[in-house]
């Protein structure tokens, strides 16, 4: 199972929005609505923002967005805040029974 | 408190095992799976395995079939993820995380154990 592809960064500057991609196959991403984000700060654990494609937990800012368009996901960050500046990754479930996760993008605001 | 402890960093050498324990408190631990991932120095997140320790079931990442064995002790809410001959390319931090029944995604997260596997 290959690693979903996401961009290696991404930036932009304080108020602005970013959308960022994750691409699977019709094996993972484009077969199950079961495509998951996280966030994660350097030297910490990843914190879950999305999960079924666009649902937020309970205590995620609704600057956090996601959608799906056939194999590939995507993650919109509205308003962006310096607190935002962390690494991202996607995940799904594959038809295997098992997940695969993403290469992370780096999200830098200016 | 909901969490996931992890054990300490670990230092092994080429051709050692590993063993890395996950302790779960503040909910059912039969009620929810336990996936292993883990993230080598400046890498992305690699789905290794799961575990359901309510009924033994488990699976994991082709690229670790027959090096990684999954345990688990019910009465202390411990579940534990073995990897055998290390190498170099297996250093990482190494998470455990939590999957609800019926749903698909790690809404609680471990701390993350480092291992290093050096000569």
């Amino acid at each position: 199972q290959s690693a979903l592809t996401q961009p290696a960064s991404m930036s932009g500057s304080p108020g602005q929005s970013i959308t960022f991609s994750c691409t699977g196959t019709n094996s993972d991403v484009g077969y199950y609505d079961l495509v998951s984000w996280y966030q994660q700060h350097p030297g910490k654990a990843p914190k879950l923002m999305i999960y079924e494609v666009t649902k937020r937990p309970s205590g995620v800012s609704n600057r956090f967005s996601a959608s799906k368009s056939g194999n590939t996901a995507s993650l919109t960050i509205s308003g962006l805040q310096a607190e935002d500046e962390a690494d991202y990754y996607c995940c799904s479930y594959a038809l295997s029974g098992n997940y695969v996760c993403g290469t992370g993008t780096k999200v830098t605001v200016l | 408190q909901v969490q996931l402890v992890q054990t300490g960093a670990e230092v092994k050498r080429p051709g050692a095992s590993v063993k890395v324990s996950c302790k779960a408190s503040g909910y059912t631990f039969t009620g929810y799976y336990i996936h292993w991932v883990r993230q080598a120095p400046g890498q992305g997140l690699e789905w290794m395995a799961w575990l359901n320790p309510y009924s033994g079931a488990s699976s994991s990442a082709q690229t670790f079939q027959g090096r990684v064995t999954m345990t688990w002790d019910t009465s202390i809410s411990t579940a534990y993820m073995e990897l055998s001959r290390l190498t170099s390319d297996d250093t990482a931090v190494y998470y455990c995380a939590r999957v609800g029944f019926y749903f698909w995604y790690f809404d609680l997260w471990g701390p993350g154990t480092l291992v290093t596997v050096s000569s």
